[in-house]
């Protein structure tokens, strides 16, 4: 079976820009999150997306959003990008939304904003 | 509020020693625990994780964590490392049993000498 897939893998920006990542989730999973990771810093929750109800989100500016489709793949959109906003985007998806499931990771898209 | 603290940024071993990466956690209410491995240019996998059953748990390619309520600690050690262990180790937190809010650690680089 196929793993988290995120699109693109990589891509570059200018400040001012928006851009927005694709999540497909594992199948049957119904949960999705977003993380971001800074180069040298773990990852930072920024949202979690259940049966396309948002049930989460971390200390992130109103330039993030997300949204979760019917078919449980997911988008995140970053508006006005900063220089700051470059990272390394996960996504994970896990069947419930309980804090006690496993969660899968993707493996990211990273983004570099000039 | 939660928060996680990894003690050491790099780690260096020789080939079949122990390894010991250091979590100690901060939480307001018993925690769920997790610790991840990322090789390069991939996303994050499960090692382990604890849930409020055994102390020690028991995960993947051999290794162990065992939870220290008193110390607010969750190591993570392998009796005897191997080439293939090189990477990037983060220990995470979750309070909550319903959402997937991962809190992460900056993580820790394990490098292993022959």
């Amino acid at each position: 079976d196929a793993g988290v897939t995120q699109s693109p893998t990589h891509l570059i920006k200018t400040r001012g820009q928006q851009v927005t990542l694709r999540c497909s989730p594992i199948s049957g999973h119904k949960s999705v999150s977003w993380y971001q990771q800074v180069l040298g810093q773990g990852p930072q929750f920024i949202f979690q997306y259940y049966e396309k109800e948002e049930r989460g989100r971390g200390n992130f500016p109103d330039r993030f959003s997300a949204r979760q489709f019917p078919n449980y793949s997911s988008e995140l959109n970053v508006n006005a990008l900063l220089l700051g906003d470059s990272a390394l985007y996960l996504c994970a998806s896990s069947f419930s939304r309980s804090g006690t499931g496993e969660l899968f990771f993707g493996e990211g898209s990273r983004l570099t904003v000039l | 509020a939660q928060s996680v603290t990894q003690l050491g940024s790099h780690v260096s071993v020789s080939e079949g020693a122990l390894v010991l990466l250091r979590c100690n956690y901060s939480s307001s209410v018993p925690p769920y625990l997790f610790w991840y491995v990322q090789y390069p240019n991939q996303g994050l996998q499960l090692l382990l994780k604890y849930t409020s059953a055994a102390t020690l748990v028991k995960g993947i390619n051999g290794f162990e964590a065992e939870f220290k309520k008193s110390e607010t600690s969750f190591h993570l050690t392998k009796p005897s490392a191997h080439m293939s262990d090189a990477a990037e180790y983060f220990c995470a937190v979750s309070e909550t049993l319903y959402g997937n809010k991962l809190v992460f650690g900056a993580g820790t680089i394990l490098r292993v000498k022959s």
